[in-house]
C-alpha cells in the first residue's frame, strides 16, 4: 500500500504561531497533493508537488517533498482561527487516483 | 469559482435498498471520480471515469456499485443492494486532465446512513 501517514495525529496552536504538518508514504509517487477538510465538509485541494520537485509555495502555505525518505511536510505560517481543520496527504502514482492519509486535526485557538 | 455539486446532501436508506448519488462535475473537466470515507478512516478510491467508461477501480468498487453519466453533466454511482457497512461520506471529484496534472477537485460530499 502507498498509503500517506500523517504525524502528529493532532496539533493545538495559538493564532499567529506556525504549524508543521509531516506526512510519509511507501511507495514511489508521480506527486503528492495536499487537502484541507472542514469538519463534516468537502476536501479542498491546496497544494501539488511533483515528484521532481523539492518545495512549492502558495500564500501561507509551504510544502516540501523529499522523495529519498518517502516524506512531506506541509507548514502553515501565520495560522488563523479559519485554518482549523483536517489536514491529508494524498500521493498519486500517476494512475490518476489517490491514496490517502490519515490526516492531522489541527486546532488554532484566537 | 467553479464547483463540483453534490446532492443530496445527506441520505437515510433501508439495508437492501438502491440508492442513486448524484454529482454535477465541473463542467469543462474530462474526468470523473468517487471517494469514500468511513466515518473515522481514510478516504479511499472508489473508481475513475474517462470517456464514458470506468478506467480505474478500487478492490472496493465490487458489482454492487456502478456509475453513470447519463446526460453530459450528470455523474452518478449507484449502489444496488446497500448494506451496513456502506454507510459513509461519498465524494465525488473532477479534474480537466487526469489529476496528478493539476490536482482534484472535489464536492462536499454526501453523507449515506444504511440503517
Amino acid at each position: 500500500s502507498q498509503q500517506g501517514e500523517e504525524d502528529p495525529q493532532a496539533l493545538s496552536i495559538q493564532e499567529g504561531e506556525n504549524a508543521t504538518m509531516n506526512c510519509s508514504y511507501k511507495t514511489s509517487i508521480n506527486n503528492l497533493q495536499w487537502y484541507r477538510q472542514n469538519s463534516g465538509r468537502g476536501l479542498v485541494h491546496l497544494i501539488l508537488i511533483r515528484s521532481n520537485e523539492r518545495e512549492k509555495h502558495s500564500g501561507r502555505l509551504r510544502v516540501t517533498l523529499d522523495t529519498s525518505k518517502k516524506s512531506s511536510s506541509l507548514l502553515i505560517t501565520a495560522s488563523r482561527a479559519a485554518d482549523t481543520a483536517s489536514y491529508f496527504c494524498a500521493t498519486d502514482s500517476g494512475a490518476n487516483n489517490l491514496f490517502f492519509g490519515t490526516g492531522t486535526r489541527l486546532t488554532v485557538i484566537p | 469559482e467553479p464547483e463540483v455539486t453534490q446532492t443530496p446532501s445527506h441520505q437515510v436508506t433501508q439495508m437492501g435498498q438502491e440508492v442513486i448519488l448524484r454529482c454535477v462535475p465541473i463542467s469543462n473537466h474530462l474526468y470523473f471520480y468517487w471517494y469514500r470515507q468511513i466515518l473515522g478512516q481514510k478516504v479511499e478510491f472508489l473508481v475513475s471515469f474517462y470517456n464514458n467508461e470506468i478506467s480505474e477501480k478500487s478492490e472496493i468498487f465490487d458489482d454492487q456499485f456502478s456509475v453513470e453519466r447519463p446526460d453530459g453533466s450528470n455523474f452518478t454511482l449507484k449502489i444496488r443492494s446497500t448494506k451496513l457497512e456502506d454507510s459513509a461520506m461519498y465524494f465525488c471529484a473532477s479534474s480537466r486532465q487526469p489529476g496528478q496534472v493539476y490536482g482534484y477537485t472535489f464536492g462536499s460530499g454526501t453523507r449515506l446512513t444504511v440503517v
